[in-house]
């Protein structure tokens, strides 16, 4: 059973439009929740982690935690065709073993 | 500032052969580092985490080995590649800690094809 499920798993927006992605955790020990994102080709980049409930920003992005429902979603305002990639999100265990389990992502395409 | 670099780029490879995939970091010492597997498309799954020189933990079985021979280096390899063996192989790396809060920072990858 996945731990970690991220849905839609496609979304396409409008350049300029908002982006909502959704991801919800099966497991209550975890840590921090973390946004990554894909590019074509490449590794991961960390966008933001969260462990407080309640929203987090950074830039465009804003992450929003409910502890109680293990529910994190990613908004992502004024949508550029360079956010167009694999959003994935994961979960950090307790402990130091840098455990990460991540989700089966979502493709978000952004409409120039 | 920090620099990750894994070799090969790309490697297509006969079922049965051996494989050694490596990974260098450079401007940080004494690293966490990790090897995660994703199949074409697909989620990313840890392999293995290092801590220390000569200390390698697995978390999945999927008939490879690792081995951290110097501090900025993590080798993986195997001495029989399966079909199931293709994907995207990630290198990363965290910092002094190792524990939930740190960030992971991942490599560009090396692209392995079984044939």
């Amino acid at each position: 059973q996945q731990k970690v499920q991220q849905s839609p798993e496609s979304l396409s927006v409008p350049e300029g439009g908002m982006a909502s992605l959704n991801c919800t955790s099966s497991d209550r020990n975890f840590q921090y929740f973390w946004w990554y994102r894909q590019h074509s080709g490449e590794g991961p980049k960390a966008l933001m982690s969260i462990f407080s409930d309640g929203d987090k920003k950074e830039g465009r992005f804003t992450a929003h935690l409910n502890k109680a429902s293990l529910h994190v979603s990613l908004h992502i305002r004024d949508s550029q065709p360079s956010d167009s990639a694999l959003y994935f999100c994961a979960v950090s265990l307790t402990g130091n073993t840098g455990k990460l389990i991540f989700g089966l992502g979502t493709t978000l395409q952004v409409q120039p | 500032a920090q620099t990750i670099h894994q070799w090969p780029v790309a490697e297509i490879k006969a079922v049965g052969s051996p494989l050694s995939l490596g990974c260098t970091i450079k401007g940080k010492s004494s690293p966490n580092l990790y090897w995660y597997w994703q199949a074409t498309g697909g989620t990313l799954q840890q392999l293995f985490y290092s801590i220390t020189v000569g200390q390698v933990e697995s978390v999945v079985q999927l008939n490879l080995s690792a081995s951290r021979p110097k501090d900025d280096q993590f080798i993986l390899s195997t001495e029989k590649l399966l079909l199931s063996h293709s994907g995207f192989y990630l290198c990363a790396w965290s910092g002094d800690w190792g524990g939930a809060q740190d960030t992971q920072y991942f490599g560009p990858g090396t692209r392995l094809l079984v044939l």
